[in-house]
């Protein structure tokens, strides 16, 4: 099993700028998540996911997109990207079975110029 | 409002220096404490759960404890090898979609 992966691993945006962050996982978990991560700080809940057609704002949405059209994938869109969004994101997905804890993918970097 | 306070921000350690990593937190009602390792330009990576008072749990050098109001990452003699950022977070029981806070982490640095 791959896991959650991510793409892109980096990218730079201009201001005013769209993009899509991509994140797909292998283990057939229900729970998918995005996180934004500010350098010295902990993970800020952005988007999540219960299932496939269903998505909710986390704790910072504003700025963000989301879908969730299969169980695999879940990407995040950002529309007219600003400085403040300059973060790394990282994808996360968690299963109804077994333990409670997170999987998460290895993180995209974004600088918004 | 969910809360989870790391401290110390940073702990720098000889290699062979014990010494015990903080996590407070204010929940409703715990339904599970984790605890997560982040290497430089990694994701997290899960180490434990905890899920009731008095419960500890251990992974080589690392003993994980929790009490009603925070848990104890303990390392005993680290290496090297053990610098990370160490991030708690906490579920609360009702929460919907597994949904955790994080803390802000404390970054080990284990010098040879």
């Amino acid at each position: 099993n791959a896991g959650v992966t991510q793409t892109p691993k980096f990218r730079i945006l201009k201001i005013g700028q769209s993009m899509t962050l991509q994140c797909t996982q292998d283990m057939n978990h229900n729970y998918m998540y995005w996180y934004r991560q500010d350098p010295g700080m902990g993970l800020k809940l952005i988007y999540y996911s219960v299932g496939a057609g269903i998505t909710d704002k986390g704790e910072v949405p504003n700025g963000y997109n989301v879908s969730r059209s299969t169980t695999e994938d879940f990407p995040l869109r950002l529309e007219l990207a600003a400085p403040s969004q300059t973060s790394v994101y990282f994808c996360a997905s968690r299963g109804l079975a077994g333990g409670r804890e997170q999987f998460f993918g290895p993180g995209t970097r974004l600088t918004v110029l | 409002e969910d809360q989870v306070t790391q401290s110390p921000e940073a702990l720098r350690l000889q290699e062979g220096e014990s010494s015990s990593l903080n996590c407070s937190y204010t929940v409703s009602g715990l339904r599970g404490l984790f605890w997560y390792r982040q290497d430089p330009g990694k994701g997290p990576e899960f180490l434990f759960t905890l899920y009731s008072a008095g419960e500890e749990k251990e992974k080589e050098r690392l003993k994980a404890t929790l009490t009603k109001k925070e848990s104890f990452l303990h390392i005993t003699a680290p290496k090297p090898e053990d610098s990370a950022t160490y991030l708690c977070a906490v579920q609360a029981k009702g929460t919907n979609a597994g949904k955790s806070t994080f803390g802000d982490g404390t970054t080990l640095t284990v010098k040879p």
